[in-house]
């Protein structure tokens, strides 16, 4: 039982490149989200999934798009990175109890 | 979500047992009380939530005053591995098939020491 998985641990894009971000949990769990960290600062959700098949923003979308693969995955995308999305990205996972797992997050510097 | 109060720092002997308050006054009756951490460069870890009961499980033991308003987070025997920051958050907890963000507010650093 892995729990919430992230790939990968490290990444360094130019501005302009894309990148997608993978997320997978084996809890079973309904909800998932995805969440950045800028140094020094609390967590702020870029999207969320309440179930497979809906997704929606959260506090800070603009830049990124999501896709729920199915009930395990929930990808992250970058279309045309900026260096303001700098930044430690996680992403979690929550069933019946609403408590979120995290995943140990992707280290991304945008030059 | 209710707000809650906690102090900015705190040290523990390793070894000893390390308490952890916090002060939610304007908890509501279906609100739980949630305890995370987060271990440098590391994602948030959940470590226990309660109602109104005392609760214990593996990590810690969180005791809930009788009229909710504050909670205090035990660690039984602190190691330097505990050394992280600890955020309580108040809120009413969803079912499966909802979702919602979990804000952290600024949390308890608490440092083990040698």
């Amino acid at each position: 039982n892995a729990g919430v998985t992230q790939t990968p641990k490290f990444q360094v894009l130019k501005t302009g490149q894309s990148m997608t971000l993978q997320c997978a949990q084996d809890m079973n769990h309904n909800s998932m989200y995805w969440y950045r960290q800028d140094p020094g600062m609390g967590l702020r959700l870029i999207y969320y999934s309440a179930s497979e098949g809906t997704t929606d923003k959260g506090e800070v979308p603009n830049g990124y798009n999501v896709s729920r693969l199915n009930k395990r995955e929930f990808s992250l995308r970058l279309e045309s990175a900026a260096p303001s999305q700098t930044s430690v990205y996680f992403c979690a996972s929550s069933g019946m109890t609403d408590t979120q797992y995290f995943g140990p997050g992707t280290r991304l510097t945008v030059l | 979500d209710a707000k809650t109060t906690q102090p900015t720092s705190m040290d523990c002997a390793e070894g000893r047992a390390a308490n952890l308050p916090c002060n939610h006054s304007t908890i509501s009756g279906n609100e739980y009380v949630y305890w995370y951490r987060q271990i440098h460069s590391q994602g948030p870890q959940y470590i226990i939530h309660g109602l109104k009961n005392n609760e214990t499980n593996e990590m810690a033991s969180l005791i809930i005053t009788e009229d909710r308003k504050s909670s205090t987070l035990i660690l039984p025997h602190a190691t330097l591995r505990d050394t992280a920051v600890y955020y309580c958050i108040v809120r009413v907890a969803l079912g499966s098939g909802s979702a919602r963000q979990l804000t952290f507010g600024s949390g308890t650093q608490l440092t083990v020491l040698p």
